[in-house]
């Protein structure tokens, strides 16, 4: 069955950077674009990024863009998101997903890992 | 601005049927935005329910359905039960690799 695990997430002070992973089992990663969306404490859902199968496109939101980039490792069945120049308002639990090109996500996701930034 | 609109809270009664909207202001929500729904319970990743209007994900029961209802993407859940007690959130598909969700609805089960 689709299993996606995250990693990465801690603490860390505003204007560093952190680099999250995804690790995806149980379909085959290297067909199906991927996303990341993230949750603020207390707050709804937020759509981060995508990249689709093949990393010929990487989509960003507005509040990250510049700041964030999206990858994946086809061969290693991992998704990634570089996050530089860390805010205050980053400050979430960021979750992976496997989904399309039209949606975000079609089935699981994972657990999340949180990310705080502060001095 | 583009939101996407969703109602705060809705309650519905176990065994009932409620219908929780997902809505596009301004505008009018069509297949085209490849609505989808999602479920999460406090302290839980969140759950796929609804993907592309009205296709469920794997192994959600056909108790929740997804439509287009007027101008808006609607999910449907009937003979609620205690645990469909959670927050529902929409996304929409907004073209040039964006999506947006609603800010989310607080379904109550009494």
């Amino acid at each position: 069955q689709v299993h996606l695990v995250e990693s990465g997430g801690g603490v860390v002070q505003p204007g560093r950077s952190l680099r999250l992973s995804c690790a995806a089992s149980g379909f085959t990663f290297n067909s199906f674009a991927m996303h990341w969306v993230r949750q603020a404490p207390g707050k709804g859902l937020e759509w981060v990024a995508a990249i689709s199968y093949d990393e010929t496109n990487e989509y960003y939101a507005h509040s990250v863009k510049g700041r964030f980039t999206i990858s994946r490792d086809n061969s290693r069945d991992t998704l990634h998101l570089q996050m530089n120049s860390l805010r205050a308002e980053d400050t979430a639990v960021y979750y992976c997903a496997r989904g399309s090109l039209l949606v975000p996500a079609d089935g699981p996701w994972g657990q999340g890992t949180l990310v705080t930034v502060s001095s | 601005q583009t939101v996407v609109t969703q109602e705060p809270s809705f309650s519905v009664s176990p065994g009932g049927t409620v219908t929780l909207t997902c809505g596009l202001s301004p505008g009018s929500v069509s297949p085209s935005y490849y609505p989808s729904w999602y479920q999460q319970t406090p302290g839980q990743a969140p759950r796929t329910l609804i993907y592309s209007t009205n296709t469920r994900s794997s192994g959600v029961p056909d108790r929740f359905s997804g439509s287009i209802l007027g101008n808006k993407a609607a999910l449907t859940i009937t003979g609620a039960q205690a645990d469909d007690e959670s927050d529902y959130y929409c996304v929409l598909y907004m073209g040039s690799g964006t999506w947006v969700f609603g800010g989310g609805t607080k379904l109550t089960v009494l």
